[in-house]
């Protein structure tokens, strides 16, 4: 993979469904994933940076793991609620970009109640 | 909490019409950032300041656009010619600690 990949691009998911979306990124260079909340007319929001192999990082009912080997990150959303709606964006930082964020098209989710 | 701040929120301009973007990154931030998110795609880095240093331009369409930060706060993204395919949401960070802070963004419509 030479992009930032995520999908699906969009999903629907009914209030206290569980739900989980993939972003793939390159397996070599790495050296940091950012998972951001970007939620309509509002400024995107970070969520995670995950820098290690195995990482798992949770904030309240979303976590995320990390697994730089074979390149990808999942994004859990637990008991989705309609607060949850937004655009999931990840981006993807190689060792070699000094910093240069590189993000997916993003996964548009829609909790209905 | 501080925030990153652009202006306008959004903008409709004819094509060939000139038009600016305004942000103010959080205080203290010495990195500034211009993104452009087209419908259907990933933000994608236009520039990138350092202060008032311009430190990565590589995507910028420099026949058009113009981005400038002349006292390294406050930036000013310039596209003059507008055309068609220039529609998008214009996004603005700051940096600190390796984290980027974004603004809500500029979303341009060239009819």
């Amino acid at each position: 993979i030479l992009n930032v990949e995520q999908s699906p691009q969009s999903l629907h998911v009914q209030e206290g469904d569980s739900t989980n979306f993939t972003c793939s990124f390159p397996s070599s260079n790495f050296y940091a994933l950012h998972w951001y909340r970007w939620e309509t007319a509002k400024s995107p929001e970070a969520l995670f940076v995950m820098t290690l192999n195995g990482d798992e990082k949770k904030k309240g009912r979303i976590s995320a793991t990390l697994n730089t080997k074979e390149g990808y990150s999942y994004l859990y959303i637990k008991g989705s609620q309609p607060e949850d709606s937004a655009t999931y964006l990840c981006a993807f930082i190689s060792s070699d970009s000094w910093g240069k964020l590189q993000f997916g098209a993003g996964t548009q989710v829609v909790v209905t109640p | 909490e501080a925030e990153v701040a652009q202006s306008p929120r959004y903008k409709i301009t004819e094509k060939s019409q000139a038009v600016a973007f305004w942000c103010d990154p959080i205080s203290g931030h010495a990195t500034l950032y211009w993104y452009r998110q087209i419908l259907g795609q990933g933000p994608e880095l236009l520039v990138q300041f350092q202060d008032e240093s311009v430190v990565d331009d590589s995507q910028l369409p420099k026949d058009r656009f113009s981005a400038e930060r002349l006292k390294g706060v406050d930036s000013t993204l310039k596209i003059q010619p507008a055309e068609l395919g220039d529609s998008a949401m214009y996004l603005c960070a700051s940096n600190s600690g390796g984290e980027q802070y974004f603004g809500p963004g500029t979303r341009l419509t060239v009819t």
